[in-house]
């Protein structure tokens, strides 16, 4: 049972929109950043949003982040086969002094 | 470009302990603007956050550790600045601890911009 929740799949057509949305509470995401990484099998996670909206250098446009509350969101726009992957959201907890992941989001691209 | 590289066993029998190391290059181990974290994730299931240490650079303040509480009693994180390496021990392994294994640089909010290419570790008789 993650901290953080995810739906388990998401799935859209090339060219659409999705978004993903991760659910926490007032110890985690109502007080810290929010990150997310992009997931592929057998290669390291690869960040794609930090401090809740921020962008790492080479990371397209097409994908942006917010968070509203206990609640963040991870949108991906110009949908590619190659977004194909798993999304996981990320942040500090306070009670628990550590880090915490939601559960992951499989997106698939029809 | 910074770069992180675990190395250890495979293969670890149950009960005994896990040991890997993260060899980090191209940047200092010893920089106070960063932490220094294990991640791990068991086949088929999400990423599991194991822990973090902070090094101060101060013999007077000496490191921080950040452990999940629910690896907590058997987990200890270590750095070997002169070796520019940090360590994750694991002790009293059982099946469950199977997963791949990553090292990953952690910014001052946590999130991580440098991971290793992970390793499996196994744990089996």
């Amino acid at each position: 049972q993650s901290v953080l929740t995810q739906p388990p799949s998401v799935s859209a057509a090339p060219g659409q929109k999705v978004t993903i949305s991760c659910s926490g509470s007032s110890s985690n995401i109502g007080n810290n950043y929010v990150f997310w990484y992009q997931h592929l099998p057998g290669t390291a996670p690869k960040l794609l949003i930090y401090d809740n909206n921020k962008r790492p250098s080479g990371i397209p446009d097409r994908f942006s982040g917010s968070k509203s509350g206990t609640s963040a969101t991870l949108g991906i726009t110009g949908l590619q086969t190659g977004d194909e992957a798993d999304y996981y959201c990320g942040t500090w907890d306070n009670s628990l002094s550590a880090g915490v992941f939601g559960g992951g989001t499989k997106l698939t691209v029809l | 470009q910074l770069q992180l590289q675990e190395s250890g066993p495979g293969l670890v029998r149950p009960s005994e302990t896990l040991s890997l190391t993260c060899t980090v290059a191209g940047a200092s181990i010893s920089s106070t603007s960063y932490y220094w974290g294990w991640i791990r994730q068991p086949p088929g299931k999400g990423l599991e956050w194991i822990g973090m240490i902070y090094y101060s650079g101060s013999t007077f303040y000496g490191e921080t550790t950040y452990y999940n509480p629910s690896l907590k009693s058997r987990v200890t994180i270590s750095v070997d600045t002169s070796k520019s390496q940090f360590s994750l021990k694991l002790n009293s392994v059982t099946a469950a601890d199977t997963a791949v294994y990553y090292c990953a640089r952690l910014s001052g909010t946590y999130y991580s911009d440098y991971w290793g290419l992970g390793t499996l570790v196994t744990v089996s008789s």
